[in-house]
């Protein structure tokens, strides 16, 4: 079946430092990738996403591209801010999938100090 | 847009209760989405709905939970009776289209604490 396996937090982060947050997946053909967001106290928020391989998501200064060969969609971000504390989830579509049947990594929490 | 709603946002309750989880999608969306949160078993989908019907009830986890859609704007998921291990935080989730990348959008969740 398909599987996300995202690096275990917590992650730690000073502002203005470089984040990534690992991401590998497991799945037949091509499924699509996602990072979703979670803030304190609210749902989930899509970041990015990308669908077929080699594409890169890109929002609000956070990347991924969809690599094949290392079925991989690390999350990165050149500056982070305190603002972008939250947890991050990597999540995929299985390609014989008819529907946005979302399956999810563990969630990584991610906190930036001043 | 007001987004997703659910409601209660909270919800604590005794073993053996019965429990209602509402939740009202974004108008025009045709399809919604039960999520489970929890510490050991992450982010699952429950069931999918898509125009009012139920297409995929594969991740409802015993017959004691149920949920149903009347109508496009109003979905219910029950569960009776409670048990400890539901504790958990119950998000909707509702997109435009049944697309395999249509986004997702969610609501913030209800807590559920059963005692």
């Amino acid at each position: 079946g398909n599987s996300v396996t995202q690096m275990e937090g917590p992650v730690t982060l000073s502002e203005e430092a470089f984040l990534t947050i690992n991401c590998t997946y497991t799945a037949t053909g091509y499924p699509s990738l996602f990072w979703y967001v979670q803030y304190p106290g609210e749902g989930l928020q899509l970041l990015l996403k990308a669908t077929k391989a080699d594409d890169k998501g890109s929002n609000k200064g956070f990347e991924a591209t969809y690599r094949k060969e290392t079925t991989s969609f690390h999350l990165e971000k050149g500056s982070v801010q305190v603002s972008d504390s939250a947890v991050y989830f990597c999540a995929l579509i299985g390609a014989g999938t008819s529907y946005g049947k979302l399956t999810f990594g563990q969630g990584t929490i991610l906190t930036v100090h001043p | 847009d007001a987004g997703v709603i659910q409601s209660p946002r909270h919800e604590v309750t005794e073993m053996g209760q019965e429990v209602t989880l509402r939740c009202k999608p974004i108008s025009g969306h045709n399809s919604l989405f039960w999520y489970r949160q929890t510490m050991m078993r992450g982010l699952e989908l429950l069931i999918y709905f898509n125009n009012n019907v139920p297409i995929d009830d594969s991740g409802m986890p015993e017959d004691r939970f149920s949920a149903k859609m009347p109508n496009a704007s109003f979905s219910t998921l029950k569960i009776q009776p409670s048990e400890p291990r539901d504790s958990a935080v119950y998000f909707c989730a509702s997109s435009q289209d049944s697309g395999r990348t249509d986004t997702q959008y969610f609501g913030p969740g209800t807590r559920l604490t059963v005692l």
